[in-house]
């Protein structure tokens, strides 16, 4: 079955800079990449995602690359802010809503002002 | 635009004892899926309710049972709890023939003693 592999498991940056997390999964049927951000005590929150057929995907300081080949799917957050301080999860689904999510371990973002 | 809502919000049991946990989907939203989450980890399927029917099952074993209402809310069912049992459970919800994103609820974090 798929398997979702993610790094780092924690991540510290300062405010204003750069925080990428990547991804790779291991079934070549996976179509569809979210991302979700969970804060503490509460569920996670999709924050963007894509689908097998785009390469890239962008929303304000937010930006999901896919390479399909290599099976990688990277999250980058611009800007950062002390309040994008969560934890941030990838997943992968082979049939989208119909289907179920395989979830990464996890990254702690911690972004210090 | 009332989201995914989930009760209790917490709840301790003992070991053997059975618990029922209970899922609102977000408004139009017809499928649910349930999550658990152990501390530390990424949410794991359990399984997804479409159509009052159990579509897909993860690797949990029969003492995780669900239903699903004609009014699209959803029950999971835990009987003979475990200490291993002890986690955050989550409900998410989808609408299954046109989108693919899954909306997470809140959870309900189980203590089993």
């Amino acid at each position: 079955g798929e398997n979702v592999e993610q790094h780092p498991s924690t991540l510290s940056v300062q405010e204003g800079d750069s925080a990428v997390i990547k991804c790779t999964y291991s079934d070549s049927a996976s179509n569809y990449f979210p991302w979700y951000k969970q804060e503490l005590g509460k569920g996670p929150q999709l924050i963007i995602d894509i689908r097998s057929n785009v390469g890239e995907k962008k929303d304000q300081r937010i930006a999901v690359t896919l390479n399909k080949t290599a099976k990688h799917f990277s999250l980058h957050i611009t800007e950062t802010q002390p309040e994008d301080s969560a934890v941030y999860f990838c997943a992968a689904s082979i049939r989208g809503s119909q289907g179920n999510l395989i979830f990464g371990k996890g990254t702690k973002l911690s972004v210090k002002p | 635009d009332a989201g995914v809502t989930q009760s209790p919000t917490h709840l301790i049991k003992t070991r053997g004892q059975q618990v029922t946990l209970r899922c609102s989907p977000k408004s139009g939203h017809d499928t649910v899926s349930w999550y658990q989450q152990a501390l530390g980890q990424g949410p794991q399927f359990i399984f997804q309710y479409y159509e009052e029917e159990e579509r897909q099952r993860g690797n949990f074993p029969d003492r995780f049972s669900g239903h699903q209402f004609p009014n699209y809310s959803s029950e999971l069912n835990v009987n003979a709890l475990l200490l291993g049992d002890s986690a955050l459970y989550l409900c998410a919800s989808s609408l299954r023939v046109t989108s693919v994103e899954q909306f997470f609820g809140p959870g309900t974090r189980l203590t089993v003693l």
